[in-house]
């Protein structure tokens, strides 16, 4: 199973800040990783996937970069609607799907 | 629009089984899998398993491979989780989610359905 790993925990931004989301797995997952936002009582949102395609929808405030075991998510100008948290889940080598822990970003 | 809409939440006693359903509109139901995820209160999203609804195919998360089923009804666009032999560490919100088999992502999440397991 490839675990995913997600740091920090918690980003503390202020609105208009630019933040930096960082997800590891365990072993080269290629580009076969998403990202997904998660607001209270929601049910996740696909962000990104292969690594840095924005999902139909998405701002562009948003990217994603990374191949292998290190991925970044990118929010280049936080809005107040993007406090939530966040999560990294690869698919390249499943079963199973592997979700990282998530970084909740809050405000500053 | 692509739509995944879940049964409303249950209140279950140790040992019982539950059962929701995800109903599935606005594409062809048969192209795409279904992953169901859970997430207990205050934690991260823990996968449990996918189902292809064209031929029933399915895969588990080894941990509750023997307490889970997974099902649908391709003639009402639904699919269904049973888990069986609750414990209280399975009360969590349960989603179902489209996940296509060759790529792995979930693209449409349902609502969510809370399942809460106590005496």
């Amino acid at each position: 199973e490839i675990v995913m790993t997600q740091s920090p925990a918690t980003l503390s931004v202020s609105p208009g800040e630019r933040a930096t989301l960082s997800c590891r797995a365990s072993q080269s997952v290629s580009s076969s990783l998403a990202w997904y936002q998660q607001k209270p009582g929601q049910a996740p949102r696909l962000l990104i996937y292969g690594a840095s395609t924005r999902a139909t929808g998405i701002p562009a405030r948003f990217s994603g970069s990374g191949s292998g075991t290190e991925f970044t998510l990118t929010i280049s100008s936080l809005q107040s609607e993007d406090f939530a948290v966040y999560y990294c889940q690869q698919y390249n080598n499943w079963p199973p799907l592997t979700f990282g822990g998530g970084t909740k970003v809050e405000i500053k | 629009q692509v739509q995944l809409v879940q049964s409303g939440a249950e209140v279950k006693k140790p040992g019982a089984s539950v059962k929701v359903s995800c109903k599935a509109s606005g594409y062809t139901f048969t192209n795409y899998g279904i992953s169901w995820v859970r997430q207990a209160p205050g934690q991260g999203l823990e996968w449990m398993g996918w189902i292809s609804p064209y031929n029933g195919n399915t895969n588990y998360a080894p941990n509750l491979q023997d307490r889970v089923t997974m099902t649908t009804d391709t003639s009402t666009s639904t699919a269904y989780m049973e888990l069986r032999s609750l414990r209280s560490g399975d009360t969590a919100v349960y989603y179902c989610a489209r996940t296509a088999a060759a790529r792995g992502r979930c693209d449409y999440w349902g609502q969510g359905t809370l399942v809460t397991v106590s005496s």
